[in-house]
């Protein structure tokens, strides 16, 4: 079944370490997104990917950091400069950017800082 | 700035009908969705409007006014699965999404 898979579902980080969260998906989309979830608020986006070895900061990208050195896979991390990094953080992915194309999401990790 | 206003929360009974407003200001306009979100889970996809009128899928409709700014998702035959957070979110000029902070919807036996 093709789909989008986020590893792990639930992480706990201690404060001052970097943390990598998984995102891999099979749809053989070109564009892949990165947002951050938190309560009464609207997704936010952290980082995209249009295509394989580019990607665009987005609106709340400081503290984090991203690569796209497969299609597939689109890893982010969250580095000890992300002042307030406990969140729910969803990745998706789309077609492309076209306006019709609807974003497929993963399933989220919940991020703690202990 | 851009913005996307819903309602918080709505609470409606099983069985009857409801209606989630979501009013937009984006820069440029590339197409309106509908997500639906439970709990700790993945949003997953309602509808897209790009065109002014009323897109029907089932249960769910989706209506867009584009001179005002304006959608709304309606949810007919109400059931208990049917509770969870409605988020709108519009495309714009750059096609990046601008999500509202969704609609959590309280549905009573």
């Amino acid at each position: 079944d093709g789909g989008i898979t986020q590893s792990p579902k639930y992480l706990f980080r201690k404060e001052g370490q970097n943390v990598t969260l998984s995102c891999e998906q099979n749809l053989n989309h070109d564009a892949m997104y990165w947002y951050r979830q938190d309560p009464g608020q609207g997704l936010r986006l952290i980082y995209y990917s249009q295509i394989v070895n580019d990607f665009q900061k987005g609106d709340i990208a400081e503290g984090y950091s991203v690569s796209r050195e497969k299609k597939e896979s689109f890893p982010l991390t969250v580095t000890s400069a992300q002042k307030n990094p406990t969140a729910f953080y969803l990745c998706a992915s789309s077609i492309d950017e076209g306006s019709g194309t609807e974003a497929f999401f993963g399933q989220g990790t919940r991020l703690t800082v202990v | 700035g851009q913005n996307i206003d819903q309602p918080t929360e709505m609470t409606a009974t099983e069985g009857a009908i409801v209606q989630i407003n979501c009013t937009y200001q984006t820069s440029g306009f590339n197409g309106l969705f509908w997500y639906q979100q439970h709990a700790g889970e993945a949003p997953t996809f309602l509808s897209y409007n790009v065109l002014d009128g009323l897109e029907e899928k089932g249960r769910f409709s989706s209506f867009l006014s584009r001179s005002k700014g304006y959608s709304y998702l309606l949810l007919k035959e109400l059931q208990m699965k049917d509770s969870a957070s409605y988020l709108c979110a519009v495309k714009d000029s750059n096609y990046q999404l601008i999500w509202g902070a969704g609609t959590k919807l309280i549905i009573k036996p």
